[in-house]
């Protein structure tokens, strides 16, 4: 049980457009997601937390109106980079599950931005 | 302040060695505390975990972690290190429906 899936696992895009990745919990219902972006060879830095029918909570530093997070269901949260450019160009992981059974992480996405 | 700290950014271990990676901790609450385990490009898996209890708690892959709240340390032990074992290995604080706080990770390299 508590199974996250992450897509798209890689993705390159062009300077300037979007690129939107979902974060699904496959066997349990999330009400709080959390997105952490990796730098290479650097931990984990929490972007934000994606509450369900509610407007996520950004940490200081991160762009709201550039990282836009929907948490339309108890099950997808999704994380869009808005007019991407090549300084975006990260590792990007999600984790689901505010219980006693530990966050679960999604797979990860590795977004390109050329 | 929360905080997660690993000393070492880097381990080099033999095959067949044992292996203790260390983690500190600062947390203002009952700490809840986990190590993963990331292959490169890849996500993280859950190693093992303590909420409460015994001190000494057991995970896959033959490794353990001994919490000790006296030196806020929970320290991860492996008898026999494997060479699939390479990879990178980090430590989260945090608490349920909160946010975790994860150390600057350690690599480990196995050589034969």
């Amino acid at each position: 049980g508590a199974v996250v899936s992450q897509h798209p696992s890689r993705v390159i895009c062009k300077s300037g457009t979007s690129v939107k990745i979902e974060c699904r919990s496959l066997d349990f219902q999330a009400t709080t997601m959390f997105w952490y972006r990796q730098f290479p060879k650097q931990s984990l830095m929490l972007m934000a937390t994606s509450n369900e029918g509610s407007k996520a909570t950004y940490e200081q530093g991160v762009e709201k109106d550039k990282f836009l997070i929907n948490h339309a269901s108890l099950t997808l949260s999704t994380l869009t980079v808005t007019s991407a450019h090549p300084e975006d160009s990260s590792f990007y992981i999600c984790s689901a599950g505010g219980d006693l059974r530990g966050y679960t992480f999604g797979s990860g996405t590795r977004l390109t931005v050329v | 302040a929360q905080s997660v700290t690993q000393p070492d950014i880097h381990i080099t271990v033999s095959e067949g060695a044992s292996l203790e990676l260390r983690c500190n901790y600062s947390y203002g609450a009952t700490p809840y505390l986990f190590w993963y385990v990331q292959s490169p490009g890849q996500g993280l898996q859950l190693l093992l975990k303590y909420f409460s209890g015994d001190t000494l708690v057991q995970g896959i892959k033959g490794f353990e972690a001994e919490f000790k709240r006296s030196q806020s340390s929970f320290n991860l032990r492996k008898p026999s290190v494997h060479w699939s074992d390479a990879a990178e290995y980090f430590c989260a604080v945090g608490a349920p429906g909160n946010q975790f706080y994860f150390g600057t990770g350690t690599s480990l390299t196995v050589i034969p």
